[in-house]
């Protein structure tokens, strides 16, 4: 079955700090993977996703991730984190209905 | 362009009540619709999905129904509201590509 695994339930950075956010998955065939931020009372809003090419998948406001097959890990990456990017992190497989499986979340918590 | 619209934003409901939530997509057709539960903030539960009108799969036995009584309209029903049913539910669509669109979401609180 398709699934993933945040390992982490938050993560603690500096404002300006680089900033990863972990996710490795378990799928049958070639991946397809997503990260999805969601901030308080609001849905979820697409970051990126791994369809097929170059590892390094670069997103909206200024994430990206990178896939590693040997390490079937997915990590959300910025560079420098900003306040505003404290939120919930979910990482997501397709399912067999069309669907999406996500993990459990990841809470950033970006300090000043 | 596609949105998709989810109301209302917050519910409040005394246990034994019924329930409906609506969500509606503009800009597509025949799309893929989903209803997932957030539950204390966290992970995603997948309740229902539908691949067209009047089909309806339920991934998860529990007090609540959905319906798709048109191409674009998706609506998650109780007869009787349990405790349980408190989170925060969210409506999707899904484009080619997996590509996923979230309505904004309803906190329902179950009092």
């Amino acid at each position: 079955a398709q699934s993933v695994a945040q390992p982490e339930d938050q993560v603690n950075v500096a404002e300006g700090n680089p900033l990863t956010v972990k996710c490795t998955y378990s799928v049958s065939g070639n991946p397809y993977l997503f990260w999805y931020v969601q901030y308080p009372n609001r849905g979820l809003q697409f970051l990126l996703k791994y369809i097929t090419g170059d590892n390094l998948v670069k997103g909206s406001y200024g994430f990206e991730a990178e896939f590693n097959k040997s390490q079937t890990s997915f990590h959300l990456k910025k560079p420098s984190a900003l306040v505003s990017d404290s939120a919930l992190y979910f990482c997501a497989v397709p399912g067999s209905q069309g669907n999406l499986i996500f993990g459990k979340g990841t809470k950033l918590s970006v300090k000043p | 362009s596609q949105t998709i619209h989810q109301w209302p934003a917050t519910l409040v409901q005394p246990v034994g009540s019924p329930l409906s939530l609506e969500c509606t997509v503009e800009g597509t057709s025949n799309p893929n619709l989903y209803w997932y539960r957030q539950a204390a903030g966290r992970g995603l539960q997948l309740l229902f999905y539908s691949v067209g009108i009047g089909q309806i799969s339920s991934e998860v036995p529990q007090n609540l129904s959905a319906s798709r009584p048109q191409d674009r309209q998706f609506i998650l029903s109780s007869k009787k509201l349990l405790l349980s049913d408190s989170g925060f539910y969210l409506c999707a669509w899904t484009g080619a590509n997996y590509g996923y669109t979230f309505g904004s979401g309803t906190r329902l609180t179950v009092v």
